[in-house]
């Protein structure tokens, strides 16, 4: 079945620790983002690449850093620099940067 | 100020109640988007439209570009339906823009 994944669902870490949060398609997409949503609020892009190998900084990319080496995969590091990381991270991809965006499950992050 | 704005912020219906979620934005757009996220967390891509009508089974999307704004109706609404609703906006920019979300409980 062709989709967007992203493990694991819940995920704890302890304070200064950097953790990474997993996103892969299967969907041939070109374009695939990340969101940090947070209660009352709407989603925020932390950052977005449009073709591998590129990517850009969204409106919240403080303390987070990504990489974009395959086109299936998106890996989001939420780094210690990150002031308040506790939160639910939507991963997202698109045709182009234009399409409709699918999502995935989304990982909750709880930081101790 | 929201570049998008929902209402209601919150819905309570009985079943089988025709259901209303308006949206409203402020910038130049490519398309808007509804939403439907669940209590889990995942989020499914209901419609994406740019001009007029669609519909999909007791879903209904609208669109009136002169005036920004969009509505989502369900007909027949459903316990199975209870969940946020989000619309969302790409602009001309190619920018995403999301509202907060409208959280509807249909009660059996």
């Amino acid at each position: 079945d062709g989709g967007i994944t992203q493990s694991p669902k819940y995920l704890f870490r302890k304070e200064g620790q950097n953790v990474t949060l997993s996103c892969e398609q299967n969907l041939n997409h070109d374009a695939m983002y990340w969101y940090r949503q947070d209660p009352g609020q709407g989603l925020r892009l932390i950052y977005y690449s449009q073709i591998v190998n590129d990517f850009q900084k969204g409106d919240i990319a403080e303390g987070y850093s990504v990489s974009r080496e395959k086109k299936e995969s998106f890996p989001l590091t939420v780094t210690s620099a990150q002031k308040n990381p506790t939160a639910f991270y939507l991963c997202a991809s698109s045709i182009s940067r234009k399409g409709e965006q699918f999502f995935g499950p989304g990982t909750r992050l709880t930081v101790l | 100020k929201n570049e998008v704005e929902q209402s209601p912020q919150n819905l309570t219906a009985q079943e089988g109640e025709f259901i209303t979620i308006n949206c409203s934005y402020s910038v130049g757009i490519s398309a808007l988007h509804w939403l439907q996220q669940h209590p889990g967390g995942g989020i499914v891509s209901l419609f994406m439209l740019s001009s007029g009508k669609k519909k999909h089974g007791r879903l209904i999307a609208t669109i009136n570009i002169q005036e920004k704004h969009s509505s989502l109706h369900i007909t027949a609404s459903h316990p199975r339906d209870s969940a946020v609703y989000i619309c969302a906006v790409s602009s001309a920019g190619n920018q995403f823009y999301f509202g907060t979300g409208t959280s509807l409980t249909v009660i059996p």
